[in-house]
């Protein structure tokens, strides 16, 4: 069975400073990644996802993440925060053939302080 | 085009009694999944339903159960409510095209079941 794993529940960061959330996965097969990201008493947006066409993945709102097979990982970054960012990511995995299926990880929760 | 949409919002209810959350998907999609989120467990797959049909299912015990409508609208019951099933009960819809495809999941706003 496919799995992420989140590291470090909660990060904090100065607003300006670099956003880096981690996210490993386990697959014995390619696997599909996601980030997505859910402020309070919402459901939870696409950030970007990885489908084996690049390795470096844009997303929305200035984020982007690095597929490394090597590694294992698909880490969230973003060069600058901003007060906006206070959110709670997750880092989600699918099985091919399964696209509606995802695992998710156990979310990171993204403070941002002045 | 207006996104996914979850109703209620919230609910109460008490030990026992059984709820309907609805889902209506996004124009165009076929496939609707289920999420339940809580604390504890996190985000869990409940079941998903394409052309009305359940296409995927997650571990849950039966009294989770779904059904989705010709115009691809999805109602999630839960009988015999435990105090556990208090949780944030998200849907998603997508195209749901061939397998293999890598699409896009859309999440509503979800539904917050209180179970007291």
């Amino acid at each position: 069975a496919q799995s992420v794993t989140q590291l470090g529940s909660h990060v904090s960061v100065s607003e300006g400073a670099l956003v880096l959330l981690r996210c490993n996965y386990s697959s014995s097969v390619p696997p599909y990644l996601f980030w997505y990201v859910q402020y309070p008493n919402q459901g939870l947006q696409l950030l970007l996802k990885y489908t084996s066409a690049a390795t470096l993945v844009k997303g929305i709102n200035g984020f982007e993440a690095e597929f490394k097979k090597s590694e294992t990982s698909f880490h969230l970054t973003k060069p600058s925060a901003h007060m906006s960012d206070a959110a709670e990511y997750f880092c989600a995995v699918s099985e091919a053939g399964t696209a509606s299926k995802l695992t998710f990880g156990t979310g990171t929760r993204l403070q941002v302080t002045l | 085009k207006a996104g996914v949409t979850q109703t209620p919002r919230y609910l109460i209810k008490t030990r026992g009694q059984q709820v309907t959350l609805s889902c209506s998907p996004i124009s165009g999609h076929r496939s609707v999944s289920w999420y339940q989120q809580t604390p504890g467990q996190g985000l869990q797959f409940l079941f998903e339903y394409f052309s009305e049909t359940q296409r995927n299912k997650g571990n849950f015990p039966g009294r989770f159960s779904g059904r989705q409508f010709s115009n691809s609208r999805s109602e999630m019951n839960v009988s015999t409510l435990e105090l556990g099933d208090s949780a944030l009960y998200l849907c998603a819809s997508s195209l749901g095209g061939l397998a293999g495809l890598q699409e896009t999941q859309y999440f509503g706003p979800g539904t917050r079941l209180l179970v007291l």
